[in-house]
């Protein structure tokens, strides 16, 4: 189906461990946005890529590094997983900056 | 620093009409965004609004007043699947988007 996935759905993780969260769109869009979602926060921007090999910081940066060879995919990998990165991480997609952003269905992961 | 503010949480009867405020401070203005968010799901897109006024999409209708910095969602004739979160969203100047933490819809019969 075309549209946006995220893999895995749930992660269980331990402190210290590496962990990479999929990405994949299958709508040539240029924009790939990487956002955390936690109780009383609203979305907050990990990191953003306007097209391939191309990324840079969002808002919440440290402990996550991105990368982006293919058009289509955007993984995001936490290096040393810590507790206060237990989260659900949303990706997102637009045509172009301005444009709408389109959602995955998220990954929640745990750091326990 | 950049601030969206809208209530936590909000009840209605299911077929009434309710408001949903979202006011904003922020660094540049390039539009602003609702977006609905079921529990556990994703958010999906509700409207955009980039000029003053209301714009209407069935049930759904959102206003903006930049002077203001202020926006609103209206949902009409509730029904039960509006049960949901609703998110205000702003592009400020970077085009960056600044997320409130959303209003949380409780819909009774």
């Amino acid at each position: 189906d075309a549209g946006i996935t995220q893999s895995p759905r749930y992660k269980i993780t331990e402190t210290g461990r590496q962990v990479t969260l999929m990405c994949h769109q299958t709508w040539s869009h240029s924009y790939m946005f990487w956002y955390r979602q936690d109780l009383g926060h609203g979305l907050r921007l990990i990191y953003y890529s306007a097209a391939a090999d191309i990324t840079d910081k969002g808002e919440v940066p440290d402990g996550y590094v991105v990368s982006r060879s293919k058009t289509e995919n955007f993984p995001l990998t936490l290096e040393s997983a810590t507790r206060s990165q237990t989260s659900v991480y949303f990706c997102a997609s637009a045509m172009v900056e301005t444009d709408t952003q389109y959602f995955g269905p998220g990954t929640r992961l745990t750091v326990l | 620093g950049q601030n969206i503010d809208q209530p936590t949480e909000m009840t209605a009867t299911e077929g009434a009409i309710v408001q949903i405020n979202c006011t904003y401070q922020t660094s540049g203005f390039n539009g602003l965004f609702w977006y609905q968010q079921h529990a556990g799901e994703a958010p999906t897109f509700l409207s955009y609004n980039v000029l003053d006024g209301l714009e209407e999409k069935g049930r759904f209708s959102s206003f903006l007043s930049r002077s203001k910095g202020y926006s609103y969602l209206l949902l009409k004739e509730l029904q039960m699947k509006d049960s949901a979160s609703y998110l205000c969203a702003v592009m400020d100047s970077n085009y960056q988007l600044i997320w409130g933490a959303g209003t949380k819809l409780i819909i009774k019969p």
